[in-house]
Protein backbone atom coordinates (compact mmCIF):
# COMPACT_ATOMS: atom_id res chain seq x y z
CA UNK A 1 0.00 0.00 0.00
CA UNK A 2 0.80 3.48 -0.07
CA UNK A 3 1.07 5.64 2.76
CA UNK A 4 2.55 9.06 3.70
CA UNK A 5 3.34 9.92 7.90
CA UNK A 6 4.04 13.54 9.66
CA UNK A 7 2.99 14.70 13.16
CA UNK A 8 -0.68 15.95 13.16
CA UNK A 9 0.75 19.13 14.84
CA UNK A 10 3.84 20.96 16.35
CA UNK A 11 4.69 24.45 17.74
CA UNK A 12 7.83 26.17 18.20
CA UNK A 13 8.93 29.68 18.85
CA UNK A 14 8.88 32.77 16.95
CA UNK A 15 12.39 33.53 15.79
CA UNK A 16 13.38 29.62 16.40
CA UNK A 17 14.36 26.77 13.76
CA UNK A 18 11.57 23.90 13.70
CA UNK A 19 11.69 20.69 12.03
CA UNK A 20 8.74 18.76 10.17
CA UNK A 21 9.77 14.76 9.26
CA UNK A 22 7.50 12.79 6.83
CA UNK A 23 7.85 9.23 5.90
CA UNK A 24 6.54 7.61 3.24
CA UNK A 25 6.02 3.91 1.54
CA UNK A 26 4.64 4.19 -1.91
CA UNK A 27 4.75 1.92 -5.05
CA UNK A 28 7.95 3.38 -7.38
CA UNK A 29 9.29 7.76 -6.61
CA UNK A 30 9.74 10.06 -8.49
CA UNK A 31 9.89 13.46 -5.86
CA UNK A 32 8.49 14.82 -2.74
CA UNK A 33 6.89 18.02 -2.67
CA UNK A 34 6.26 20.23 0.52
CA UNK A 35 3.31 22.61 0.21
CA UNK A 36 2.23 25.21 2.89
CA UNK A 37 -1.58 25.37 3.42
CA UNK A 38 -2.67 28.40 5.67
CA UNK A 39 -6.58 27.67 6.86
CA UNK A 40 -9.35 27.77 4.17
CA UNK A 41 -6.51 28.42 1.67
CA UNK A 42 -5.24 26.60 -1.13
CA UNK A 43 -1.99 25.06 -0.73
CA UNK A 44 1.33 26.46 -1.51
CA UNK A 45 4.27 24.94 -2.91
CA UNK A 46 7.45 25.23 -1.16
CA UNK A 47 10.47 22.51 -2.27
CA UNK A 48 10.50 19.86 -4.18
CA UNK A 49 13.02 16.98 -3.67
CA UNK A 50 13.70 14.17 -5.82
CA UNK A 51 17.16 13.44 -5.44
CA UNK A 52 18.82 12.73 -1.79
CA UNK A 53 20.20 15.94 0.00
CA UNK A 54 18.95 19.24 1.12
CA UNK A 55 17.74 21.74 -1.13
CA UNK A 56 17.47 25.06 0.44
CA UNK A 57 15.80 28.14 -0.74
CA UNK A 58 15.51 30.95 1.98
CA UNK A 59 14.76 30.19 5.21
CA UNK A 60 12.97 27.01 4.48
CA UNK A 61 14.92 23.97 3.51
CA UNK A 62 13.98 20.15 2.40
CA UNK A 63 15.83 16.76 2.80
CA UNK A 64 15.60 14.13 1.29
CA UNK A 65 16.85 10.12 1.86
CA UNK A 66 15.04 7.83 -0.66
CA UNK A 67 16.84 4.78 1.19
CA UNK A 68 14.54 5.16 4.11
CA UNK A 69 11.96 7.01 2.57
CA UNK A 70 12.14 10.18 4.76
CA UNK A 71 11.99 13.82 4.30
CA UNK A 72 11.85 16.60 6.52
CA UNK A 73 11.22 20.35 6.04
CA UNK A 74 13.34 22.69 7.93
CA UNK A 75 11.84 26.31 8.79
CA UNK A 76 14.39 28.87 10.12
CA UNK A 77 13.78 32.18 11.82
CA UNK A 78 10.18 31.32 12.22
CA UNK A 79 7.53 33.94 11.83
CA UNK A 80 4.16 34.42 13.42
CA UNK A 81 2.58 33.91 9.23
CA UNK A 82 4.51 30.87 9.23
CA UNK A 83 1.37 29.20 11.53
CA UNK A 84 -0.08 27.20 8.94
CA UNK A 85 -0.50 23.17 7.96
CA UNK A 86 2.59 21.69 5.85
CA UNK A 87 1.33 19.25 3.75
CA UNK A 88 4.57 15.95 2.56
CA UNK A 89 3.39 14.59 -1.09
CA UNK A 90 5.15 12.07 -2.83
CA UNK A 91 4.58 11.23 -6.21
CA UNK A 92 4.76 7.60 -6.95
CA UNK A 93 5.48 5.40 -10.34
CA UNK A 94 5.37 7.91 -13.41
CA UNK A 95 2.49 5.14 -15.16
CA UNK A 96 -1.45 5.73 -15.91
CA UNK A 97 -2.17 5.52 -12.36
CA UNK A 98 0.62 8.70 -12.03
CA UNK A 99 -0.50 11.24 -9.13
CA UNK A 100 0.70 12.39 -6.11
CA UNK A 101 -0.54 11.09 -2.45
CA UNK A 102 -0.96 14.06 0.08
CA UNK A 103 -0.03 13.33 4.09
CA UNK A 104 -2.53 14.26 6.27
CA UNK A 105 -0.69 17.71 7.31
CA UNK A 106 1.28 18.88 10.33
CA UNK A 107 -0.57 21.54 12.08
CA UNK A 108 2.38 24.49 13.05
CA UNK A 109 1.65 26.56 15.79
CA UNK A 110 3.96 29.64 16.20
CA UNK A 111 4.46 31.26 19.83
CA UNK A 112 5.58 34.49 20.22
CA UNK B 1 -2.04 34.00 -7.20
CA UNK B 2 -1.53 30.71 -8.90
CA UNK B 3 -2.82 31.35 -12.03
CA UNK B 4 -6.00 28.50 -11.43
CA UNK B 5 -9.06 29.99 -11.17
CA UNK B 6 -11.89 27.95 -9.50
CA UNK B 7 -15.76 28.99 -9.37
CA UNK B 8 -17.90 29.63 -7.41
CA UNK B 9 -16.08 30.38 -4.28
CA UNK B 10 -19.10 29.45 -1.91
CA UNK B 11 -21.95 27.22 -2.82
CA UNK B 12 -24.43 26.42 -0.44
CA UNK B 13 -27.07 23.57 -1.34
CA UNK B 14 -29.55 20.96 0.10
CA UNK B 15 -29.15 17.46 0.22
CA UNK B 16 -30.27 15.38 -2.87
CA UNK B 17 -29.18 18.49 -5.43
CA UNK B 18 -26.76 18.30 -7.60
CA UNK B 19 -23.98 21.29 -7.92
CA UNK B 20 -21.32 22.14 -11.16
CA UNK B 21 -17.87 22.97 -9.71
CA UNK B 22 -15.49 24.87 -12.20
CA UNK B 23 -12.08 24.98 -12.71
CA UNK B 24 -9.51 27.02 -14.86
CA UNK B 25 -6.25 25.70 -15.18
CA UNK B 26 -2.93 27.71 -15.23
CA UNK B 27 -1.98 29.13 -19.32
CA UNK B 28 -0.15 26.28 -20.55
CA UNK B 29 -1.13 23.18 -18.02
CA UNK B 30 -2.34 20.38 -19.60
CA UNK B 31 -3.18 18.27 -16.76
CA UNK B 32 -6.06 19.33 -14.15
CA UNK B 33 -6.40 17.46 -10.49
CA UNK B 34 -9.40 17.23 -8.62
CA UNK B 35 -9.33 17.34 -4.33
CA UNK B 36 -11.73 17.45 -1.65
CA UNK B 37 -10.26 18.13 1.88
CA UNK B 38 -13.42 17.86 4.27
CA UNK B 39 -12.41 19.59 8.18
CA UNK B 40 -9.62 18.45 9.82
CA UNK B 41 -8.50 15.92 7.08
CA UNK B 42 -5.94 15.79 4.35
CA UNK B 43 -6.20 16.40 0.87
CA UNK B 44 -8.37 13.86 -0.52
CA UNK B 45 -7.11 12.88 -4.25
CA UNK B 46 -10.68 12.18 -6.48
CA UNK B 47 -9.95 12.80 -10.07
CA UNK B 48 -6.86 13.73 -12.58
CA UNK B 49 -7.53 14.81 -16.57
CA UNK B 50 -4.56 15.29 -18.85
CA UNK B 51 -5.15 16.93 -22.40
CA UNK B 52 -9.04 15.95 -21.88
CA UNK B 53 -8.76 12.22 -20.83
CA UNK B 54 -9.32 10.64 -17.35
CA UNK B 55 -5.58 10.14 -16.52
CA UNK B 56 -6.05 8.30 -12.87
CA UNK B 57 -8.58 7.83 -10.17
CA UNK B 58 -8.99 8.13 -6.50
CA UNK B 59 -11.21 8.24 -4.08
CA UNK B 60 -13.84 9.51 -6.03
CA UNK B 61 -17.65 8.62 -5.19
CA UNK B 62 -19.88 7.35 -8.22
CA UNK B 63 -22.09 10.14 -7.24
CA UNK B 64 -19.61 12.54 -8.43
CA UNK B 65 -18.10 12.54 -12.10
CA UNK B 66 -15.89 15.35 -13.96
CA UNK B 67 -14.45 16.30 -17.27
CA UNK B 68 -12.43 18.23 -19.07
CA UNK B 69 -13.17 20.69 -21.94
CA UNK B 70 -11.63 20.96 -25.04
CA UNK B 71 -10.42 24.97 -24.00
CA UNK B 72 -8.93 22.88 -20.52
CA UNK B 73 -11.35 24.01 -17.96
CA UNK B 74 -12.79 21.38 -16.00
CA UNK B 75 -15.77 20.51 -14.16
CA UNK B 76 -16.75 18.21 -11.32
CA UNK B 77 -20.02 17.61 -10.50
CA UNK B 78 -21.41 16.38 -7.63
CA UNK B 79 -25.08 14.70 -7.75
CA UNK B 80 -27.46 13.23 -4.90
CA UNK B 81 -25.67 15.29 -2.51
CA UNK B 82 -25.08 14.35 1.32
CA UNK B 83 -24.01 16.19 4.65
CA UNK B 84 -20.82 14.39 4.46
CA UNK B 85 -19.83 16.27 0.90
CA UNK B 86 -19.89 19.61 2.29
CA UNK B 87 -15.89 20.04 2.39
CA UNK B 88 -13.28 22.50 0.39
CA UNK B 89 -13.31 21.41 -2.97
CA UNK B 90 -9.54 22.24 -4.80
CA UNK B 91 -8.37 22.28 -8.47
CA UNK B 92 -4.81 21.70 -9.45
CA UNK B 93 -3.36 22.04 -12.38
CA UNK B 94 0.61 21.01 -13.87
CA UNK B 95 2.28 21.08 -17.15
CA UNK B 96 2.16 17.57 -17.96
CA UNK B 97 1.06 14.84 -15.14
CA UNK B 98 1.51 11.85 -16.99
CA UNK B 99 4.56 10.39 -18.29
CA UNK B 100 6.60 14.02 -17.62
CA UNK B 101 9.34 14.79 -15.62
CA UNK B 102 9.38 14.58 -11.30
CA UNK B 103 9.34 18.46 -11.47
CA UNK B 104 5.80 18.43 -12.54
CA UNK B 105 4.64 20.33 -9.70
CA UNK B 106 0.65 21.17 -8.93
CA UNK B 107 -0.69 24.46 -8.67
CA UNK B 108 -3.85 25.01 -6.45
CA UNK B 109 -6.57 27.30 -7.00
CA UNK B 110 -8.62 28.92 -4.50
CA UNK B 111 -11.27 26.31 -3.95
CA UNK B 112 -15.00 25.96 -3.93
CA UNK B 113 -16.37 25.75 0.10
CA UNK B 114 -19.09 23.61 -0.63
CA UNK B 115 -21.93 23.46 2.27
CA UNK B 116 -24.87 20.90 2.23
CA UNK B 117 -27.79 21.40 4.60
Amino acid sequence: GQNIDQPTEMTATEGAIVQINCTYQTSGFNGLFWYQQHAGEAPTFLSYNVLDGLEEKGRFSSFLSRSKGYSYLLLKELQMKDSASYLCAVRGALNRDDKIIFGKGTRLHILP
Amino acid sequence: DSGVTQTPKHLITATGQRVTLRCSPRSGDLSVYWYQQSLDQGLQFLIQYYNGEERAKGNILERFSAQQFPDLHSELNLSSLELGDSALYFCASSVEGFGGQGTDTQYFGPGTRLTVL
